[in-house]
Parts: structure tokens; sequence; C-alpha cells
């Protein structure tokens, strides 16, 4: 099973509203991502986190809030966004290594629409 | 710093005509280098990988990849493109040490495929 499963597919939520993004893989990675991509842009990274832990967070306004309750889950909580905001929203995952294979596995995305 | 670079943003190409997409990179070390496909509104889907050995790597969907470190370049080829390989292409590199740093992205190439 090389799938990474992102949930919703598609979200339209208003300014004030709370909402989240799910993604899970099975693939025992223990590193998983939060990318960001704009019509015509390449992704973005939003978040990583390895081993459970937060370990990098490029700047991200904190109306953007992960969780990783375990190694097999990486939530994304949303709070009061913008309408710039609306993006894919995707997710990733690759095993650790030093010198091993880190290719990454990509989720199908969540499209966001902020109103 | 450490980028990628795509320098064409859109390539036409007829149907059954040969295809290569240009990449090069700018890091300190030899990265670990791929080639990924969108769809649109979709999410990723790794094409190839190279991180040691081989120069030229093979990929799914009948592309392949040659690495030149003279030339700091992974172009992706393949010797006769279909119309469902039309797409959004990108190139990523990885520096591959031990920490969990994210995919640095080309600007990506859009390929049209004229019937």
């Amino acid at each position: 099973d090389t799938e990474v499963t992102q949930t919703p597919k598609h979200l339209v939520m208003g300014m004030t509203n709370k909402k989240s993004l799910k993604c899970e893989q099975h693939m025992g990675h223990r590193a998983m991502y939060w990318y960001k991509q704009k019509a015509k842009k390449p992704p973005e990274l939003m978040f990583v986190y390895s081993y459970e832990k937060l370990s990098i967070n490029e700047s991200v306004p904190s109306r953007f809030s992960p969780e990783c309750p375990n190694s097999s889950l990486l939530n994304l909580h949303l709070h009061a966004l913008q309408p710039e905001d609306s993006a894919l929203y995707l997710c990733a995952s690759s095993s650790r290594s030093g010198t091993g294979n880190t290719e990454a596995f990509f989720g199908q995305g969540t499209r966001l629409t902020v109103v | 710093a450490q980028s990628v670079t795509q320098p064409d943003i859109h390539i036409t190409v007829s149907e059954g005509a040969s295809l290569e997409l240009r990449c090069n990179y700018s890091y300190g070390a030899t990265p670990y280098l791929f080639w990924y496909v969108q769809s649109p509104g979709q999410g990723l889907q790794l094409l190839l990988k190279y991180f040691s050995g081989d120069t030229l790597v093979q990929g799914i969907k009948g592309f392949e990849a040659e690495f030149k470190r003279s030339q700091s370049s992974f172009n992706l080829r393949k010797p006769s493109v279909h119309w469902s390989d039309a797409a959004e292409y990108f190139c990523a590199a990885h520096n591959g040490g031990g920490g969990a740093d994210g995919l640095t992205f080309g600007k990506g190439t859009h390929l049209i495929i004229q019937p």
C-alpha cells in the first residue's frame, strides 16, 4: 500500500469557521508533510513532522495549526482563514533515513475555498 | 541557496513525438532528484527518482531521466508521447540528509499534446 489518503477532497468554509483537514498513511513512514499549492504554482512546504514531532514550520500564519496524533495520521486545523488561503492542500509522507530512500508520496489533496 | 530551475514554462509536442523536459539544480552537494507529474486538481505522482549510481534512470509510463553532474541537470525524456501525458511536470530535489526536510520544487512545465 503506497497510498496517502486525504479527506475531505473539497472544502468550502467561511472566514469565521473552524475546520480540519485529515491525512492518513499506512506505509510506516515517520515523516509527514503539509504543502500548499496555489493555481499554476509549485507546492510550497508548510510543515514537517518527523517521528510525530514538528520539525519544520515555514513561517506559516497561526490560523493554520498542524497536529500529528500518531505516526499514521496528520491533521491541519484551520481557523479564521482568509480568501487568499484558498488553495490545494497536499499531504505527503516519506521514510526517514540519513542515507536511504527518501521519496515522498503525495495524497490527492484537499481543494479549499474560503468565502 | 538551494534551488531547482525548470526553464520551460510551457512545451507543446505532437502526439507520437519525442519529449525532453529540462531541469537544473543548484545545491552544495548532489541532491536526491525527482520528477513528479500532476494532472489538474490532482496530487503529485512520482515518475522517477535518482539517488546515486546509474545516471540513466527508468520510471513509470515510459519516462526516463538522465543525471549529468557536469551540467547540474536531470532532464526528463520520453520517446513517444501520448495524449494522456498532457499535465504539469515538476522537478524536485531533496538534500538527503538525516534531518526531515521537504522537497524543493521547480516552477513546473506545462505539457500540451497536439493531436
